[in-house]
């Protein structure tokens, strides 16, 4: 099992340019994240979804966009790159809410390094 | 919205001392979990507490919940330099019929010989 895996690891993007990040995730989990990691802010979400065909804004979504298509990918899209959005970006993954449920802690892939310059 | 309070956010600390880690959090959680990230590294899941009371314990690291008071602490016994570290708490309310997970902004722990 890859468990989550981020594609690419790095990028350097001119500003105004645009790019999609894509999140995969074998464990067949319901919900996935978008966070950013900026120094001292720790992760910031950006946009989740809990399942196929269903997105939603967090903390920070301005400047973004997402889409689930497939259960099993998450894409993060920036449409024209700022400055203010150089960062590292982690997706998550986990199962969904049950109270039954104890395996419930989120899985992240190994991060998005990203400058724009 | 969901707030999540960590403290300290640094923390220096000796070999072979003991700390405790705060983590408050302002809504109705029943979950909460605890994450180390190395530098440059992804985060990597240490406790899942699951219900008020809760305790667990992984070689020098106590974790506890008390969903009453919405406060969680990680505790460090007889530090050592290993366990050098950010550390997150990551309060899950899709109980109260939010999906998101909200982090804390991370404790970042250096264990001095």
């Amino acid at each position: 099992n890859a468990g989550v895996t981020q594609t690419p690891k790095f990028r350097v993007l001119k500003t105004g340019q645009s790019m999609t990040l894509l999140c995969a995730q074998d464990m067949n989990h319901e919900y996935m994240y978008w966070y950013r990691q900026d120094p001292g802010m720790g992760l910031r979400l950006i946009h989740y979804s809990v399942g196929e065909g269903t997105t939603a804004k967090g903390e920070v979504p301005d400047g973004y966009n997402v889409s689930r298509l497939k259960k099993q990918n998450f894409l993060l899209g920036l449409e024209s790159a700022a400055p203010s959005q150089t960062s590292v970006y982690f997706c998550a993954s986990k199962e969904y809410y049950s109270r039954d449920r104890s395996n419930t802690e989120a899985f992240f892939g190994q991060g998005t390094r990203l400058t724009v310059v | 919205e969901l707030k999540v309070e960590q403290n300290p956010l640094f923390l220096s600390m000796q070999e072979g001392k003991n700390y405790t880690i705060y983590c408050n959090y302002s809504t109705t959680s029943d979950r909460l979990y605890w994450y180390r990230q190395d530098p440059g590294k992804s985060l990597e899941s240490l406790f899942v507490l699951l219900s008020n009371g809760a305790v667990k314990q992984e070689g020098r690291l106590m974790a506890s919940l008390d969903t009453k008071a919405r406060l969680s602490t990680l505790h460090i016994t007889a530090a050592v330099h290993d366990l050098s570290a950010t550390y997150f708490c990551a309060v899950d309310a899709s109980g109260a019929g939010s999906y998101q997970l909200t982090f804390g902004k991370g404790t970042k722990l250096s264990v001095i010989p």
